[in-house]
């Protein structure tokens, strides 16, 4: 399965600071990149999406950024709080791509000190 | 709404024993996946089903079984557990198969240890 790599494995962000999540993928084909987030406990929900034909999409605080020529995209968190500690996964999917074609990276562990 | 319902939270298992990991979903979802997650190893995907009575292999699915006999229930079996099974397990479920209109929707987990 193509792999998707996903930096840093944990992060350790003050109140109010910007946390910024990485991810690189390899297959040219994928399409959508959606982000997971998990809380202590609890299963993944999805965050926020993106598809390749726009470089950047946000959601409140939360925002991503694509670079379809570096086979990149991002996670930034903006005014980052206590509450927005979890784990985040990055994802990506291949064209007309069902979730059992959905790859995941390996998480990022956030935590923000207030 | 309960959304995806698993069960047990929590189980202890010898080697050798077999089990069963519920998973119930209340939203008319037709495609539903087991997970698992490890340390430094995200989610890897055990098995899935696009709908009753179809269920398929994904990329970790040695010693887990399934079955998908009605819409709403998604059981996984180990057939004789083994200590490289302890992890904790998810449940997802989605509209459709298709990720970009079917977000996944995940259970709470299962956190299994077996010794």
């Amino acid at each position: 399965q193509q792999q998707v790599k996903q930096s840093p494995q944990s992060l350790i962000v003050q109140k109010g600071g910007i946390s910024i999540i990485n991810c690189a993928y390899e297959n040219t084909a994928f399409d959508y990149f959606p982000w997971y987030q998990q809380f202590p406990g609890k299963g993944p929900a999805l965050l926020i999406a993106i598809r390749p034909d726009v470089s950047e999409k946000k959601e409140g605080r939360f925002t991503i950024s694509f670079n379809k020529s570096a086979k990149q995209f991002s996670l930034h968190i903006m005014d980052s709080q206590p509450g927005d500690s979890a784990t985040y996964f990055c994802a990506a999917s291949p064209p007309g791509g069902s979730n059992y074609k959905l790859t995941f990276g390996k998480g990022t562990l956030l935590t923000v000190n207030p | 709404n309960a959304g995806v319902t698993q069960t047990p939270k929590f189980q202890v298992l010898k080697t050798g024993q077999s089990m069963t990991l519920q998973c119930a979903q209340d939203m008319n979802h037709e495609y539903m996946s087991w997970y698992r997650q490890d340390p430094g190893m995200g989610l890897r995907l055990i098995h899935y089903s696009v709908g009753a009575g179809i269920t398929d292999q994904g990329e970790v699915p040695n010693g887990y079984n399934v079955s998908r006999s009605t819409t709403e229930d998604f059981p996984l079996r180990l057939l004789s557990a083994a200590p490289s099974q302890t992890s904790v397990y998810f449940c997802a479920s989605s509209l459709t198969a298709w990720a970009q209109n079917s977000p996944l929707h995940f259970g709470n987990g299962t956190r299994l240890t077996v010794t």
